[in-house]
């Protein structure tokens, strides 16, 4: 069974950095594309980033490029998200989800709050 | 970047057929076969339903269909069920800097 489980979520003044985790399991990890969803508060999805299977392709959203960084540790079976700068607006549930173009499995979200 | 674009709200009675439409441009729906659609109930993730435009995965019911005509998709609910009031996403493939996007989301009401 496949299990996405966030991690790291919490509250984060802005201008300040969180890092998100997200250990895996149940699937070949290094084997697919990963990427982070997010979702504010009673609002709609919005992708925030994708990383290929080798790591080696990463992509983001307009809204947190050159902020956000992701990555994978595939000897983990682990994705981050590392938000620098983050901005009120960067306020919502995170997402962990296995694939890319198509999201197969999600997690039950880590929740960020970016207040001062 | 714009999301897709869905109605807001879409309501039907029990056993009846609803559609929901998800309208982008040439560079996300209309330009690739990689829609794919999401179901959310309140506090919930989203589960998938519908990937590649009009294929199930397995487990999803077959009152759930999906088709694509220029640049609109759509999702098909038959034989509505109280179980099918949800939240519902379209995505799509973008072939720009924003690689992947999101529709604005369809709250499904059944009357």
């Amino acid at each position: 069974e496949v299990q996405l489980l966030e991690s790291g979520g919490g509250w984060v003044q802005p201008g300040g950095s969180l890092r998100l985790s997200c250990a895996a399991s149940g699937f070949t990890f290094s084997n697919y594309a990963m990427s982070w969803v997010r979702q504010a508060p009673g609002k709609g999805l919005e992708w925030v980033s994708g990383i290929s299977g080798s790591g080696g392709g990463t992509y983001y959203a307009d809204s947190v490029k050159g902020r956000f960084t992701i990555s994978r540790d595939n000897s983990k079976n682990t994705l981050y998200l590392q938000m620098n700068s983050p901005r009120a607006e960067d306020t919502a549930f995170y997402y962990c989800a296995k694939g890319q173009v198509v999201v197969v499995n999600w997690g039950q979200g880590a929740l960020v709050t970016v207040s001062s | 970047q714009s999301a897709l674009t869905q109605p807001a709200s879409v309501s039907g009675s029990p056993g009846q057929s609803i559609t929901i439409s998800c309208t982008g441009t040439s560079s996300d729906v209309g330009g690739y076969n990689y829609v794919s659609w999401y179901q959310q109930h309140p506090g919930k993730a989203p589960k998938l339903m519908i990937f590649d435009v009009s294929n199930r995965p397995s487990g999803v019911s077959n009152r759930f269909s999906g088709s694509k005509s220029g640049n609109t998709a759509s999702l098909t609910i038959s034989g509505l069920l109280a179980e099918d009031e949800a939240d519902y996403y379209c995505s799509s493939y973008r072939n720009s800097s924003t690689f992947y996007v999101f529709g604005t989301g369809t709250k499904v009401t059944v009357l």
